[in-house]
């Protein structure tokens, strides 16, 4: 079982505050984790795909980290905008064809 | 900026009705997939297919749904006699690539289906 905890559920910041969240998973058996933001009436748009212990992506002001020995990736916001309100869903991808979703951390950024 | 499109936006059927769900993924990619949310819950996965057959499905997916890709570029989902569960947002995805987990998917913006 591929299964994703995702915390907090949900996040209320200003504008210019930075934040993070937290995503884990079994620790055993990892192939791979994917980050996706959606915004509301949107589809999910895929953040960063990340596969190695230590990796470190970033795209922007939005980075991410992940610990496969412990089972757990952050993503950081840098100075968040009010248009980084979406949901960050946490992917887990087993070496099969499809995804374990975690149910998200819903951001919204008051400006 | 090539996107996977799905229509309709919201379809509204009555309960027993057969519904089509279609999908164009992105020209180019080999793998698609479907899935659901029901409203409150987690996305879960539905099917993937691959060389025009399933390659995966989840046990949500049983004989009341079949996917299929009529013509090279639709990729649909059809629900034969819906049921008032079967309410929920349902999107599909595509990627490029045989790496299934490296390669990101692209998801399209969803058909939200209401059964009456």
């Amino acid at each position: 079982i591929l299964n994703v905890e995702q915390s907090p559920q949900s996040l209320h910041v200003q504008e210019g505050d930075s934040t993070n969240f937290t995503c884990s998973f079994p620790s055993s058996n990892f192939y791979a984790l994917h980050w996706y933001r959606w915004e509301t009436a949107k589809s999910p748009e895929a953040l960063f795909v990340m596969t190695l212990n230590g990796d470190e992506k970033k795209k922007g002001r939005i980075s991410a980290t992940l610990n496969t020995k412990e089972g757990y990736s952050y993503l950081y916001i840098k100075g968040s905008q009010p248009e980084d309100s979406a949901t960050y869903l946490c992917v887990n991808a087993g070496n099969n064809r499809k995804l374990i979703w975690g149910l998200g951390t819903s951001l919204a950024v008051n400006p | 900026e090539p996107e996977v499109t799905q229509t309709p936006s919201h379809q509204v059927t009555q309960m027993g009705q057969e519904v089509i769900l279609r999908c164009v993924p992105i020209s180019n990619h080999l793998y698609f997939y479907w899935y659901r949310q029901i409203l409150g819950q987690k996305v879960e996965f539905l099917v993937s297919f691959y060389n025009n057959e399933i390659s995966e499905k989840s046990e949500i997916f049983d004989d009341q749904f079949s996917v299929e890709r009529p013509d090279g570029s639709n990729f649909t989902l059809k629900i034969r006699s819906t049921k008032l569960e079967d309410s929920a947002m349902y999107f599909c995805a595509s990627r490029a690539g045989s790496s299934a987990a490296y390669n990101e998917q692209f998801f399209g913006p969803g058909t939200r289906l209401t059964v009456l």
